[in-house]
């Protein structure tokens, strides 16, 4: 599985962009990237994936960079929900059920 | 609230007892998986059945045996647990068949605590 690296911990404030940044140097082409996050005392929660073009959907936004080496979560206007544990994923495009593979993740802090 | 349910949510079993963890979904998907998630930790992987049938196994210890009765139904069943297996066990589900975009769903899990 191809590997990917976090900052351990992130802080912004309320109401303000918050940037998720990912590196992911070994992708291969047919990897997709995906961003789950995990709030407190709960289970992960599916937020964005892409492959090559930048995506946009009720969450978040994805933007990947040209060479796919690294990806950058957007969290428009950060609230203090947002509060949890950023992992981002890398999937092999593999027909069938296959697991998620975690890394340590990004606790990002909001702060009021 | 999601739309993965799991029960109990918390359970305390002494290492002799034999319990059972329970998961159930009714959005369809035809997988569903077990990940094990230790304090600070992210979540790993046990078990993924397709179609009802096991696919993937971690090289989980066999104290812990998955069930899968229905599309709808996974179970996990622990026996002489060990204080060192105590975590969030997770549950989630997702479709099959469209490659690597299909999404899971998780559920808040059940803590477990061996005492």
């Amino acid at each position: 599985d191809a590997k990917t690296t976090q900052p351990n911990s992130m802080e912004s404030n309320e109401e303000e962009p918050v940037h998720l940044p990912c590196n992911h140097s070994t992708i291969s082409g047919t990897d997709y990237i995906h961003w789950y996050r995990q709030l407190p005392s709960q289970g992960p929660e599916y937020v964005i994936h892409g492959l090559t073009s930048n995506v946009n959907n009720r969450m978040a936004s994805l933007a990947i960079a040209e060479d796919r080496k690294s990806s950058t979560l957007i969290l428009h206007r950060a609230t203090l929900r947002d509060a949890a544990v950023y992992y981002c994923i890398l999937r092999p495009l593999i027909q069938g059920a296959q697991k998620l593979v975690f890394g340590q993740g990004t606790r990002l802090t909001i702060n009021p | 609230d999601t739309e993965v349910t799991q029960t109990p949510k918390h359970l305390v079993m002494g290492m002799t007892n034999k319990k059972s963890l329970k998961c159930e979904q009714h959005m369809g998907h035809r997988a569903m998986y077990w990940y094990k998630q230790k304090a600070k930790k992210p979540p790993e992987l046990m078990f993924v059945y397709s179609y009802e049938k096991l696919s993937i196994n971690e090289s989980v210890p066999s104290r812990f045996s998955p069930e899968c009765p229905n599309s709808s139904l996974l179970n996990l069943h622990l026996h002489a647990l060990q204080p060192e297996d105590s975590a969030l066990y997770l549950c989630a589900s997702s479709q099959v068949g469209r490659g690597s975009n299909q999404p899971q769903h998780f559920g808040d899990g059940t803590r477990l605590s061996i005492l």
